[in-house]
């Protein structure tokens, strides 16, 4: 089980967000994070907890093994307004955290 | 350009049945992984399945409460998986999205998504 916090939050343009996730047990780094939008398909943003997607902006950072990761936005964005998933890929059944809701 | 294209989403009644498609473009779907997850209304994302590639069998996993009701299969001719969904209930209700996997680990490309509404 995957718990993702806070739920939400409302940051300005240029800040420094962070958004945390815990697994209920060590999942070592098969971790993975998605930004989604309404109406969208996810885009995949980090997997194995730290490692840059291609074509995802340096803005995005991830750190963490075994139970506690997570996602830092260094320099917000407004099109970084979304919704932002951990998933965790160790163990089945695969499982999402509850999503992070990030208003500018 | 390097996508999935999905369809088969839908009306249908409590009971009923979909199959929904997810089809590859510029890539052979032979060699990946494919994962299926869905997002119900107003809810966050929620993992169904996967099948694994043909080095592997096909080999599938469900989420558990999905079992018994949802298959997953592919047609190489066609370059594409189905998610076979029967005895459909109303939670079932989301927009489905399949997505392929990266050395059969973690997700790089998704699909659009397709919408299936279950409702009397």
């Amino acid at each position: 089980q995957m718990t993702q916090s806070p739920s939400s939050l409302s940051a300005s343009v240029g800040d420094r967000v962070t958004i945390t996730c815990r697994a209920s047990q060590g999942i070592n780094s098969w971790l993975a994070w998605y930004q989604h939008k309404p109406g969208k398909a996810p885009m995949s943003l980090i997997y194995a907890a730290f490692n840059l997607q291609s074509g995802v902006p340096s803005r995005f950072s991830g750190t963490g093994f075994g139970t506690d990761f997570t996602l830092t936005i260094t320099g917000l964005q407004p099109e970084d307004s979304a919704t932002y998933y951990c998933q965790q890929y160790h163990t089945f059944p695969l499982s999402f955290g509850g999503g992070t809701k990030v208003e500018i | 350009e390097v996508q999935l294209v999905q369809s088969g989403g839908g009306l249908v009644r409590p009971g009923g049945s979909l199959r929904l498609s997810c089809a590859a473009s510029e890539f052979s779907l032979t060699d990946h992984y494919i994962d299926w997850a869905r997002q119900a209304p107003g809810k966050g994302l929620e993992w169904v399945g996967r099948s694994r590639n043909k080095d592997n069998s096909y080999s599938t996993e469900y989420a558990a409460t999905l079992i018994g009701r949802f298959t997953m299969s592919r047609d190489e001719s066609k370059n594409s998986v189905f998610l076979q969904m029967n005895g459909l209930r109303t939670d079932d209700t989301a927009v489905y999205y399949c997505a392929r996997l990266l050395f059969g680990e973690y997700v790089d490309v998704w699909g659009e998504g397709t919408t299936v509404i279950v409702s009397p």
